[in-house]
């Protein structure tokens, strides 16, 4: 069974700039949701994807944006980059929603703005 | 609003010690409880949940009991390894939404021989 897998690992953007980061689901998993971390802080709920439409989000603003294909694999946008966007970026997989459909992990995308 | 607090680290232990990692938390409703771990480098991986009051949840010798009367779900392990050194985080989530989960701030453990 193949895990979540995200790309890439790495990334170096300027402020104002905009980046696209990508995930694969795991295998039989439809619902795809995004967290930040930043350094030394607990993830943060950005939003989640069941069947390719936005169905919950949380406390971002409208330049953070997604989608998720019908391949149930996702990616998250981000426009005009700001510094405080520096983070690690999680996307997690599930087969379906909530406390009975546990999250599995990728191991993310490190993403500084300079 | 919702939210879950954790005991500050690092936590620094010697091998066979007892572990204690306390997490609280505030919540309008009835979450689910959880405790992922996240090893250097990777990402989160669920250690142990419990989905109601005086549920226990356990995984590789970590121990979690959900008290609602003390809204807490403190982490134990009665005798660590070297293995176990990672950030451990709390978190809560809602029956019947979408996959929002609430995390703590994290707590790292680092194990020495």
């Amino acid at each position: 069974e193949t895990g979540v897998t995200q790309s890439p690992t790495h990334l170096i953007k300027t402020r104002g700039q905009q980046v696209t980061l990508r995930c694969s689901s795991q295998s039989g998993h439809n619902t795809v949701s995004w967290y930040q971390q930043a350094l030394g802080q607990g993830p943060q709920f950005i939003f989640q994807y069941y069947r390719e439409e936005e169905n919950g989000r949380g406390n971002f603003p409208p330049r953070f944006s997604g989608l998720q294909f019908p391949n149930y694999s996702s990616e998250l946008n981000v426009n005009a980059l700001e510094l405080d966007d520096s983070a690690l970026y999680l996307c997690a997989s599930s087969r379906g929603q909530g406390a009975d459909s546990p999250l599995h992990f990728g191991n993310g995308t490190r993403l500084t703005v300079t | 609003g919702d939210s879950v607090t954790q005991m500050e680290g690092p936590v620094t232990l010697s091998e066979e010690a007892f572990l204690t990692i306390n997490c609280t938390y505030t919540a309008t409703g009835y979450p689910s409880l959880f405790w992922y771990v996240q090893y250097p480098g990777e990402g989160l991986q669920l250690l142990l949940k419990a989905t109601k009051a005086d549920d226990k949840g356990s995984n590789k010798g970590f121990e979690a009991t959900y008290r609602k009367e003390t809204t807490s779900f403190h982490l134990e392990k009665g005798s660590v390894q070297v293995s176990d050194s990672a950030v451990y985080f709390c978190a809560l989530i809602f029956s019947g939404g979408y996959n929002k989960l609430i995390f703590g701030a994290g707590t790292r453990l680092a194990v020495h021989p």
